[in-house]
């Protein structure tokens, strides 16, 4: 029974390649995250959806595109992957109430993409 | 103004000792500061969090200080032992924003 899900835990992809991450929380949250963490450990938030609707959209490249067919889920959809993609990317999930900023995120075990 | 500033990079404490991760802000309105451990292999996982209206919380062995004036805060683990060796990212947070703001990460190795 975990909470947050993620498949698969390592890809291996060539540049150039188009490749997905799934994502699946069944802690009946409301909001979702994509979180990319590099070599040197840094996370750095990507992406976030509350209720299926996306709030959150950094300086991401064009090339990922998430999306979040109802609220237990959120994909990541890569494209023409690159080099400098590789790292290992994160899901998370919370529940957001009232506005509040005290609300535990909760992570997923990872998914370490490597591009070669 | 959205940074968070954490340091030392790395920390390497015998075990017993006390282990003290700090971190600074710039951002007044952050007003939830949680820290994460994340274990090799694994996501990150909520350790223990303060809101600015109190100046200490502790939970077993872990204690935040926080100085609001100073816009600081730090992670004490006493008694640190080897199953505590793991990164430790210190975050901040502000009401309605959904983001989360996260440090770089302090490596800590706790040697037997």
């Amino acid at each position: 029974d975990t909470a947050v899900s993620q498949t698969p835990k390592y890809l291996v992809t060539q540049m150039g390649n188009d490749k997905s991450i799934k994502c699946e929380q069944n802690l009946g949250h409301d909001t979702m995250y994509w979180y990319k963490q590099d070599s040197k450990k840094f996370l750095k938030i990507m992406f976030s959806y509350n209720n299926k609707e996306l709030i959150i959209n950094e300086t991401v490249p064009n090339r990922f595109s998430p999306k979040s067919p109802d609220k237990a889920h959120l994909n990541l959809h890569i494209n023409s992957l690159e080099l400098g993609d590789s790292a290992v990317y994160f899901c998370a999930s919370s529940q957001e109430v009232g506005g509040r900023s005290y609300n535990e995120q909760f992570f997923g075990p990872g998914t370490r993409l490597t591009v070669l | 103004q959205q940074q968070v500033k954490q340091s030392p990079q790395s920390l390497i404490v015998q075990k017993g000792g006390i282990s003290i991760i700090n971190c600074a802000y710039e951002n007044t309105a952050f007003d939830y500061f949680p820290w994460y451990q994340q274990f090799p292999g694994k996501g990150p996982a909520l350790l223990i969090a303060i809101r600015p209206d109190v100046s200490e919380k502790k939970e077993g062995r872990f204690t935040i200080s926080f100085n609001k004036s100073a816009k600081q805060f730090s992670l004490h683990i006493m008694d640190s032992q080897p199953g505590d060796s793991a990164t430790y990212f210190c975050a901040a947070r502000g009401a309605g924003g959904f983001k989360t703001i996260f440090g770089a990460g302090t490596r800590l190795f706790v040697k037997a």
